[in-house]
Parts: C-alpha cells; sequence; structure tokens
C-alpha cells in the first residue's frame, strides 16, 4: 500500500461543466502522474508532476490541466468537461527515481453525460 | 518510437494449466520493463521490475523472464484468484521522468 487515496471515486456530471479529481499521498514522493485508462487504449498519461509547482503534459493533455500545490496533492481539472473525458483515472506515484517504479492509487470513474 | 504489445488479449485456462503471457517491446534503451496486475474496479497493482536480458523474478506461481525484444509471465499452476488483467510497461534511458509506456494487457481467467 503506497498511501495513495483519491476523491471522488465515483462522479457524473455534465457537459461543460468543471471537474476536479483529487490525489493525496501520505509519503512525500516527488513524483506523481495522472493517467486515463480506456477499453483498446490500456493507460495513457495526461500529466506528470515532478515537485511542488513543477508539471508537465504527458500524451493526451488537451482539455486537462492539473496544479500541485503541496507534495502530498496532485490536482487534476477539466476546465469544461466532455463526454470523450468520461474514462476511469488513476493517480501514480513514483518510489524511485532512476527506474521508475509507479504505485497506483484505486481510481476514479468519470462519466460525462 | 516506444511501444509496447500484449498477447493474447485474452486466455482462459483451467485451474493448474500452466502457460504465459508475452510483452513484446520496442524502446530506445531499457531502463525497465515492469508487471503489474489489475482487479476488475482497482488500480494496477505492482508485480515486478526487469532491469536487463536474462533477468528472472518470481513471485508464487509468478515468474517473469526478460529478453532484449521481449518479457514473459509465466504462471504455474494457477488459481481462479489469479484470475486479472496483467499489465506491462517499459520505461526508456530517454525518459528521465521516468514516463512509462503501457501495453494493453492481458485478461486471465481461471476456471475452477
Amino acid at each position: 500500500d503506497a498511501g495513495i487515496t483519491q476523491s471522488p471515486r465515483h462522479k457524473v456530471t455534465e457537459t461543460g461543466t468543471p471537474v476536479t479529481l483529487r490525489c493525496h499521498q501520505t509519503e512525500n514522493h516527488r513524483y506523481m502522474y495522472w493517467y486515463r485508462q480506456d477499453p483498446g487504449h490500456g493507460l495513457r498519461l495526461i500529466h506528470y508532476s515532478y515537485g511542488v509547482k513543477d508539471t508537465d503534459k504527458g500524451e493526451v493533455s488537451d482539455g486537462y490541466s492539473v496544479s500541485r500545490s503541496k507534495t502530498e496533492d496532485f490536482l487534476l481539472t477539466l476546465e469544461s468537461a466532455t463526454s470523450s473525458q468520461t474514462s476511469v483515472y488513476f493517480c501514480a506515484i513514483s518510489v524511485k527515481q532512476v527506474v521508475n517504479e509507479q504505485y497506483f492509487g484505486p481510481g476514479t470513474r468519470l462519466t460525462v453525460t | 518510437e516506444d511501444q509496447v504489445t500484449q498477447s493474447p488479449e485474452a486466455l482462459r485456462l483451467q485451474e493448474g494449466e500452466s502457460s504465459s503471457l508475452n510483452c513484446s517491446y520496442t524502446v530506445s534503451g531499457l531502463r525497465g520493463l515492469f508487471w503489474y496486475r489489475q482487479d476488475p474496479g482497482k488500480g494496477p497493482e505492482f508485480l515486478f521490475t526487469l532491469y536487463s536480458a536474462g533477468e528472472e523474478k518470481e513471485k508464487e506461481r509468478l515468474k517473469a523472464t526478460l529478453t532484449k525484444k521481449e518479457s514473459f509471465l509465466h504462471i504455474t499452476a494457477p488459481k481462479p484468484e489469479d484470475s486479472a488483467t496483467y499489465l506491462c510497461a517499459v520505461q526508456g534511458s530517454s525518459s528521465n521522468t521516468g514516463k512509462l509506456i503501457f501495453g494493453q494487457g492481458t485478461t486471465l481467467q481461471v476456471k475452477p
């Protein structure tokens, strides 16, 4: 157990509304990641963070923004949710710097209607 | 471009029937190959890290092996509780920030 929690665990929202997902870790790991998982696509990296206020884009970052104001929290925001963002979102942390063993949270199932 | 392909997509086994899952990869300098297990409705659970060709790691009924082009996850005498989706991921040497490239997974069903 890497001490990762995600909230909310389930959310249904309407198209056009803003949504923020939270990832919280208890062990002060430097690297944190947001993925989405969809059938036929596997896990795809949205954004990642390598420290407080240090973030960068992954392969599917359009429509998403992130913030990290504290080591323990990494927020993912959908500024204006679309149906294509219906997915399961996973947060991960990295416990090693050079070889990146990642440990995942329990996930948030988001449905955009 | 780094790429990971897993096969088969799905595998059904009888309890006790050993088999292997395949993970083929192309990467510019392998830093690590990772295996995860994912149960329905849960996040991926870390199983193994393999660093270089020839390396093997074991955990209970699972053994992971690595060559320069692929990795195998061997499942010996599986039990129904081994049913899950198994994910493979690689990290290339160009990834200083630890980006992983995931395969789409193999869904294993073990029938009693």
